[in-house]
C-alpha cells in the first residue's frame, strides 16, 4: 500500500523560502514508473500543478511556468522522500500544499494528507 | 500553454438530479484528461483517466466523456456524498494544467 506523508511547517514570513517534506512508504522515489509532484489548492486559484520529480536513468524536474523561478524539488534516496523549497514566498503563496504520486497514464492516485501553508508577518 | 476551461463554476442540484460538468481545452489533447473529485480537507480523488475510463472503486453513476478540446463529466444520480468541487486535468504533456473547478452544491 502506498502511503505518502507530508512534513513541514504551517505558518512561513514573507521572502522568506516555504519547505515541504513528502515521505514515501511501499514505493520508491527512484521509481522508474512514478513521478513525484507537488500541488496546491486556494480559494482563489483552485488547484494548481507546480511540477514534478522522476528518475528515469537520471534525475528529472519539470516546473510551472508561474512558479519556476523560485522552486526547486530535492528528491533523498536515502530517506525514500523528497521535497519542495519555493523562495521569496509571498501571501499569493497560501495554500494547501499536496504532494502526490503520479502512475501510468499520468494519473494521480496516491496524495499526502496536505499541509496548509500560511505566508504572513 | 493550453487553458483549461471549466463550466460552470459552480451549481445547485438536488440528490437524484442528472448532473454534467463540461471542460474545454484551448487546443487539442486528444483523450489525455482526467478528473478529480475534491472535499474540503480531504486529498483529490481521482474518478476518470483518459478522458472516459472509470477509476477502480468509483461509482458507476460517474463516467467522462470527449476527445480533442470538449469534455464532459457526468453524474447520472447525484448522491449526498457527491457534493463537492470537481476538477479536470489535462495529461498530455507539461504542465500539467487543471481547470478552474466546478463546485456542485446542495439546492
Amino acid at each position: 500500500q502506498i502511503q505518502l506523508q507530508q512534513s513541514g511547517p504551517g505558518l512561513v514570513k514573507p521572502s522568506q523560502t516555504l519547505s515541504l517534506t513528502c515521505a514515501i512508504s511501499g514505493d520508491s522515489v527512484s521509481s522508474n514508473s512514478a513521478a513525484w509532484n507537488w500541488i496546491r489548492q486556494s480559494p482563489s486559484r483552485g488547484l494548481e500543478w507546480l511540477g514534478r520529480t522522476y528518475y528515469r536513468s537520471k534525475w528529472y524536474n519539470d516546473y510551472a511556468e508561474s512558479v519556476k523561478s523560485r522552486i526547486t524539488f530535492n528528491p533523498d534516496t536515502s530517506k525514500n522522500q523528497f521535497s519542495l523549497q519555493l523562495n521569496s514566498v509571498t501571501p499569493e503563496d497560501t495554500a494547501v500544499y499536496y504532494c502526490a504520486r503520479e502512475g501510468a497514464l499520468t494519473t494521480f492516485s496516491y496524495w499526502g494528507q496536505g499541509t496548509l501553508v500560511t505566508v504572513s508577518s | 500553454d493550453i487553458q483549461m476551461t471549466q463550466s460552470p463554476s459552480s451549481l445547485s442540484a438536488s440528490v437524484g438530479d442528472r448532473v454534467t460538468i463540461t471542460c474545454r481545452a484551448s487546443q487539442s489533447i486528444s483523450s489525455y484528461l482526467n478528473w478529480y473529485q475534491h472535499k474540503p480537507g480531504k486529498a483529490p480523488k481521482l474518478l476518470i483517466y483518459k478522458a472516459s475510463s472509470l477509476q477502480s472503486g468509483v461509482p458507476s453513476r460517474f463516467s467522462g466523456s470527449g476527445s480533442g478540446t470538449d469534455f464532459t463529466l457526468t453524474i447520472s444520480s447525484l448522491q449526498p456524498e457527491d457534493f463537492a468541487t470537481y476538477y479536470c486535468q489535462r495529461t498530455d504533456s507539461t504542465p500539467l494544467t487543471f481547470g478552474g473547478g466546478t463546485k456542485v452544491e446542495i439546492k
